[in-house]
């Protein structure tokens, strides 16, 4: 079954001690996103990816670090997380279609995960 | 990121009513999607739009995209407890905040 997977599902943490969200897809697709959803804000991308070590800032970047080693995975890092990034996240992943300058493709999304940091 | 503003923010409507919710962008767009986010759920693709004045149905529900590129509405016939949810366009890289879509049976 083609799908995007997040884990963990559920975290509640305290600030400051570091933590990955980790997401995978098993559809080969090139491009993968970084989201998070806010009352009254919709989906704001943190970051985005469009291949292996190809990676770049979303609309949110600040206090968040992704890494794309392999194609499948792209993991959320919050180095020293604060209360203000306490939200739900998701991620995405689409096809590329290539010289579009984007995602074009219709994206498909994770369950997502819900952060509250302390 | 591509700016959209999306309105209504909020929509609460009578069973078997119609609505509209709009999409507005100050730039032109080369496309625009359309997702819907179920309470509790991950946003869903439910269409995408190319060309200038197109107009595409799914069941009751009605996507065009303005003549100008600049502009994008889902227009919702005979609105059903089913249609609950936030219902978002994307052009390119961002999301619009959203409609939220509340149904009084």
């Amino acid at each position: 079954e083609a799908q995007v997977t997040q884990n963990p599902r559920y975290l509640i943490t305290v600030t400051g001690k570091k933590l990955t969200v980790t997401c995978s897809q098993n559809m080969n697709h090139e491009y993968m996103s970084w989201y998070r959803q806010d009352p009254g804000l919709g989906l704001r991308q943190i970051y985005y990816s469009m291949n292996v070590e190809v990676t770049d800032k979303g609309d949110v970047p600040e206090g968040y670090k992704v890494s794309r080693k392999e194609k499948r995975n792209f993991p959320l890092i919050l180095e020293s997380p604060s209360p203000n990034q306490t939200s739900l996240y998701f991620c995405a992943s689409s096809p590329l279609i290539p010289r579009t300058g984007g995602s074009n493709q219709p994206q498909h999304f994770g369950d997502g995960t819900r952060l509250s940091i302390l | 990121g591509q700016q959209v503003m999306q309105i209504p923010q909020y929509q609460h409507v009578q069973e078997g009513e119609d609505f509209t919710t709009y999409c507005n962008s100050s730039t032109t767009l080369s496309n625009i999607q359309w997702y819907k986010q179920r309470p509790g759920g991950h946003p869903v693709f439910l269409i995408q739009l190319v060309k200038s004045g197109e107009v595409k149905k799914q069941k009751r529900l009605t996507f065009q995209f303005g003549e100008a590129k600049k502009n994008s509405s889902l227009h919702i016939t005979a609105t059903q407890t089913t249609d609950v949810g936030t219902y978002f366009c994307k052009p390119k890289l961002s999301f619009g905040a959203g409609t939220t879509v509340t149904v009084r049976a």
